[in-house]
Parts: structure tokens; C-alpha cells; sequence
């Protein structure tokens, strides 16, 4: 149990796309998910704070316009980077508070994002 | 706001050897402690959670230890094998958020 899901694995997209990445809960429901990015060697970076059927909270010096969240059911949480830039090439990991217990996080795969 | 550092950054070991890694962090005022272990390229698995009421957790060879009072945590893993080469990454929940060290670097050598 308590799997967590994220869709595409790896994208690679030009400057100046829009890139959507998905983050699903498979087996719980999850009123919280976390959005998570890591530089190599660096340790994971909240960016922003899920709530389910409301806005997201974001982390001080992550552009909101820039990242968008948007958490519209108990299962499903999507993060889209706008205008995406080469500086913007990351990995992107989300989390997932089950809601019955509301204590532990179960982490996605993660999405490797190369902006060229 | 709270710093996590985990040392040593990486570290080597022949196979057998007991294995020790250790996480700080600067506020005490936790929920829990979780240890991660990441393989490259890949997202997190979750080892071993410890409640901030709670001295240690074990799991198998796995063994960690949580002293909220000196903002400390030991991750203990014995008799390693290659298989555990990997980034362990300790994180600490408070303020309903995960805070997270920059990880332990193990290659365990056959």
C-alpha cells in the first residue's frame, strides 16, 4: 500500500514550453501533497504545499505564476512549470499525507526535468 | 527555520562493516525524525520513522536512534552489503513540513 505515482518519469522539453507533471496517490486518499525539488548532490527543497480543494501554499522564493499547483481531488496533484528555462532543469519530487493516518509522507518517483 | 546537516557527505566501506551515519539538526521542537534511502536517479523510500516521543526504531539491520534534546540522529545499518550502496537522506518534521539533509553518500565495496 500507500504508493505514490508521478507521470512523465523524464521530460525534456525547449525554453519557453509549459511542462505538466502529475503526482497520484494509487491506494489512499491524500487532502496534502508536498512539491519537491532536488539539485544533484542537494538535499530535497519544499516549493509548495498542497491542499486538496484549495490553493497552494508556496515556500518563500518560489514564483507562484511560475510554478503552478493545482490539487483537484483527494488523489490527484499537478504541478506545471510555465515558461519553463534552462535554470528551471531539475528533479521534481512530490509527497503525499495519507489522509487516515496524517503522519507520514509517501514519495513519488520523481520527474527529471531537462529544459534545453 | 530549521538546518539539517548529515555527516560524514560520503563514505566508503567494505562489505561486512557496520555501517554509521549521523544527521543534526538545530531545532528541537520536532514531530519526527524519518530516515530515506535514494538510489540515484530515483525518488525516496521511506527506512525508518521515529516519533519525537520515541528513542529508536528498528528494522531489520537497520537501527536508528533520535536524541530530540542534542539534535541528533544515528542511522545504524550492520553488516552491509553492496545492496545498500545508496544516498541516505535524513528529514526532520516540523511546522507540518519536512526539513531535509543533503544525504550520506554510501558505497559498500564487495
Amino acid at each position: 500500500g500507500a504508493v505514490v505515482s508521478q507521470h512523465p518519469s523524464r521530460v525534456i522539453c525547449k525554453s519557453g514550453t509549459s511542462v505538466k507533471i502529475e503526482c497520484r496517490s494509487l491506494d489512499f486518499q491524500a487532502t496534502t501533497m508536498f512539491w519537491y525539488r532536488q539539485f544533484p548532490k542537494q538535499s530535497l527543497m519544499l516549493m509548495a504545499t498542497s491542499n486538496e480543494g484549495s490553493k497552494a501554499t508556496y515556500e518563500q522564493g518560489v514564483e507562484k505564476d511560475k510554478f503552478l499547483i493545482n490539487h483537484a481531488s483527494l488523489t490527484l496533484s499537478t504541478l506545471t512549470v510555465t515558461s519553463a528555462h534552462p535554470e528551471d532543469s531539475s528533479f521534481y519530487i512530490c509527497s503525499a499525507r495519507d489522509r487516515a493516518t496524517s503522519v507520514e509522507q509517501y514519495f513519488g518517483p520523481g520527474t527529471r526535468l531537462t529544459v534545453t | 527555520k530549521q538546518e539539517v546537516t548529515q555527516i560524514p557527505a560520503a563514505l566508503s566501506v567494505p562489505e561486512g562493516e557496520n555501517l554509521v551515519l549521523n544527521c543534526s539538526f538545530t531545532d528541537s521542537a520536532i514531530y519526527n525524525l524519518q530516515w530515506f534511502r535514494q538510489d540515484p536517479g530515483k525518488g525516496l523510500t521511506s527506512l525508518l520513522l521515529i516519533q519525537s516521543s520515541q528513542r529508536e526504531q528498528t528494522s531489520g539491520r537497520l537501527n536508528a536512534s533520535l536524541d530530540k534534546s542534542s539534535g541528533r540522529s544515528t542511522l545504524y545499518i550492520a553488516a552491509s552489503q553492496p545492496g545498500d550502496s545508496a544516498t541516505y537522506l535524513c528529514a526532520v518534521c516540523g511546522n507540518n513540513r519536512l526539513a531535509f539533509g543533503k544525504g550520506n553518500q554510501v558505497v559498500v565495496i564487495p
